[in-house]
């Protein structure tokens, strides 16, 4: 069982130039999101989805675009990468159990350095 | 505006005592918190959840409690150990258990010394 897989695990962009972080889930949860973490910052959300089809911006969604054909996938897209987006990247998903609640499981995360 | 804080950045303890961990909140309509475990180049795992309607929750060697009038939560490991060294968030989650937008903490590095 893999869980929540991210690709890749590090990368270097040039100011200006698009990438797409990937994640897939393989426990068909309904819920997936994607998260920065900065030094001193903790981890902050950026854009989130409840199911396919259906997503929304988080706390820190500017310069970045998702979307969510299928279950398993939610694709992370850097339309034209600033230094600003410096940051270890993680995707997590997660499910709804009643009112008990559960945990989201997260990625290994993507190291991504703008230059 | 921080709506989770863990005003400690840092916390060393000897193996074998009591690891203190502390988190505040300000957002009443919080309802849900977990507690994260992340080693460097890792992604973090679930260690321990606690809700609203609890004052206290068990696993182990961890607890974690909760006090809804001072909007503060603990968790408490017991006994520390030399393989607990990593740094523990807090995050909550204000819909009714959603974890699909956590609002985390900055997070504490705990050292356990041998």
């Amino acid at each position: 069982n893999a869980g929540v897989t991210q690709t890749p695990k590090f990368q270097v962009l040039k100011t200006g130039q698009s990438m797409t972080l990937q994640c897939a889930q393989d426990m068909n949860h309904e819920y997936m999101s994607w998260y920065r973490q900065d030094p001193g910052m903790g981890l902050r959300l950026i854009h989130y989805s409840v199911g396919a089809g259906i997503t929304d911006q988080g706390e820190v969604p500017n310069g970045y675009n998702v979307s969510r054909s299928t279950t398993e996938d939610f694709p992370l897209r850097l339309l034209s990468a600033a230094p600003s987006q410096t940051s270890v990247y993680f995707c997590a998903s997660s499910y709804l159990r009643g009112r008990g609640g559960t945990e989201a499981f997260f990625g290994q995360g993507t190291r991504l350095t703008v230059v | 505006d921080q709506q989770v804080k863990q005003n400690s950045p840092s916390l060393s303890v000897q193996e074998g005592r009591i690891s203190i961990l502390n988190c505040d909140y300000t957002n009443s309509m919080f309802d849900y918190f977990l507690w994260y475990k992340k080693y460097p180049a890792e992604g973090p795992t679930f260690l321990i959840s606690i809700s609203s309607i609890k004052d206290k929750n068990e696993d182990g060697r961890f607890t974690v409690f909760l006090n809804k009038s001072a909007k503060h939560l603990s968790l408490h490991i017991v006994p520390s150990q030399p393989g607990d060294s990593a740094v523990y968030f807090c995050a909550a989650s204000p819909w009714g258990g959603a974890t699909n937008k956590l609002i985390f903490g900055t997070g504490t590095l705990l050292a356990v010394q041998p």
